[in-house]
């Protein structure tokens, strides 16, 4: 069965640092891997994926991930973060040999980023 | 402009009652889904459906009904059955090339049951 994990509930980092937010996952197949951000009382914002190709995808909002099959990661990062970057974080992951349109979420990683 | 639209955005319903949270899309997007959000449980899904008249159960359908007559909306009923209604309710939608798409999420509704 497919499955997502993001091993940190919380990470804090100062602003004007590196940050990198997390992500693991478990698919029979090659796996199709997205990154989601949620502002308070609102829906989910799609930040990026991987589905082929290069390793490393670019976002928006100046984020990116790399995608490592040996290790099954999907690790969220952004050279430089910023106050504004602090919001909660979701992973997804969909396997493309089970049912086309379930997609299972993380359990989220809380980003603050301080002054 | 194009978007998913969820109301109410906040709902409050005593205990025995049904109440449905209505989702309208205009993005004429094919699969629409319901999601539960919890806290530290991240999104669990409810109910999807690839296409008009079609729907499937997720991984916590108990207690929920949905209907999809119209390819635009995908509301949602949580039942008198559901034993801890109480959340953030998310829908959302996506592409006919579901597989490699993203996903488009309303503003979400929160319910509380008194």
């Amino acid at each position: 069965a497919q499955s997502v994990a993001q091993p940190e509930d919380q990470v804090n980092v100062a602003e004007g640092n590196p940050l990198t937010v997390k992500c693991t996952y478990s698919v029979s197949g090659n796996p199709y891997l997205f990154w989601y951000v949620q502002y308070p009382n609102r829906g989910l914002q799609f930040l990026l994926k991987y589905i082929t190709g290069d390793n490393l995808v670019k976002g928006s909002y100046g984020f990116e991930a790399e995608f490592n099959k040996s290790q099954t990661s999907f690790h969220l990062k952004k050279p430089s973060a910023l106050v504004s970057d602090s919001a909660l974080y979701f992973c997804a992951v969909r396997d493309p040999l089970s049912s086309a349109s379930k997609i299972i979420f993380g359990s989220g990683t809380r980003l603050s980023i301080r002054p | 402009d194009g978007g998913i639209t969820q109301s109410p955005k906040y709902l409050f319903r005593k205990e025995g009652q049904n109440v449905t949270l209505s989702c309208e899309q205009n993005l004429n997007h094919d699969a629409m889904y319901w999601y539960r959000q919890d806290p530290g449980q991240g999104l669990r899904l409810i109910y999807y459906s690839q296409i008009v008249n079609d729907f499937q159960k997720g991984d916590i359908a108990e207690g929920y009904s949905v209907s999809r007559e119209k390819k635009e909306s995908f509301p949602l009923t949580v039942t008198s059955a559901q034993k801890n209604p109480t959340a953030f309710y998310l829908c959302a939608s996506g592409a006919i090339d579901v597989n490699t798409g993203e996903l488009f999420f309303g503003e979400g509704s929160r319910l509380t049951v008194l």
